[in-house]
């Protein structure tokens, strides 16, 4: 199994409409990241939590919202979503905990790609 | 603020060719340096990392990374390229201190032909 999850892999949406992309994982990380990519602008961070009572909001968080359920439970949430929304979205973990050459490496999980129309 | 720079968009190479991605970085520290692999439907993997010491580091499927301080690289490598290396590579660079975050360069797509 991954050990990261994101659901649903796939989802069109019409305007206007709320919709919430989750994110699991057993990888027992504190550290949850949301991003977004779009063609040509490389990746991009939205929201970021280093543990359930800490969040964090990233380069691009307009539009969006968040909310760690859980240690292992990430979701994202676009209240009125629009077309400029439609992007690919990624869901990574990290473990500072796992040593000083873990801090930053982070493990991604396999994206959901959202079409806003 | 750190940043990264992919100057290349698109490279092609023929199969069995060599390959060096350029990636130059931005941070007032040693920076923590990482290439990431995605190929088509999936998801960002990792094939290297860099913290400190030795600055050629050796990563997965044969490839390779050399931290240049004086020129802000971190170059990435592999002598020998397959088809099935064909996929957007993306640079990144992480934060010390207790704020981790990763900054990613926009990318660069690798077409093989074979």
């Amino acid at each position: 199994d991954a050990d990261v999850t994101q659901t649903p892999r796939n989802r069109i949406t019409k305007t206007g409409k709320r919709i919430m992309l989750e994110c699991s994982q057993t990888k027992g990380h504190d550290r949850m990241y949301w991003y977004r990519q779009d063609p040509g602008l490389g990746l991009r961070l939205i929201y970021y939590s280093f543990d359930v009572k800490d969040i964090n909001k990233g380069e691009i968080s307009d539009g969006y919202s968040v909310s760690r359920q859980a240690q292992a439970k990430f979701s994202l949430s676009l209240e009125s979503a629009i077309p400029n929304q439609t992007a690919l979205y990624f869901c990574a973990t990290s473990d500072p905990a796992g040593g000083y050459s873990s801090y930053n490496e982070q493990f991604f999980g396999p994206g959901t790609r959202l079409t806003v129309l | 603020a750190q940043s990264v720079t992919q100057p290349d968009i698109h490279i092609t190479v023929s199969e069995g060719a060599s390959l060096e991605l350029r990636c130059n970085y931005s941070y007032g520290a040693t920076p923590y340096l990482f290439w990431y692999v995605q190929s088509p439907g999936q998801g960002l993997q990792l094939l290297l990392k860099y913290f400190s010491g030795d600055t050629l580091v050796q990563g997965i499927k044969g490839f390779e990374a050399e931290f240049k301080r004086s020129q802000s690289s971190f170059n990435l490598r592999k002598p020998s390229v397959h088809w099935s290396d064909a996929a957007e590579y993306f640079c990144a660079v992480g934060s010390g201190g207790s704020n981790y975050k990763l900054t990613f360069g926009k990318g660069t797509l690798l077409t093989v032909n074979p």
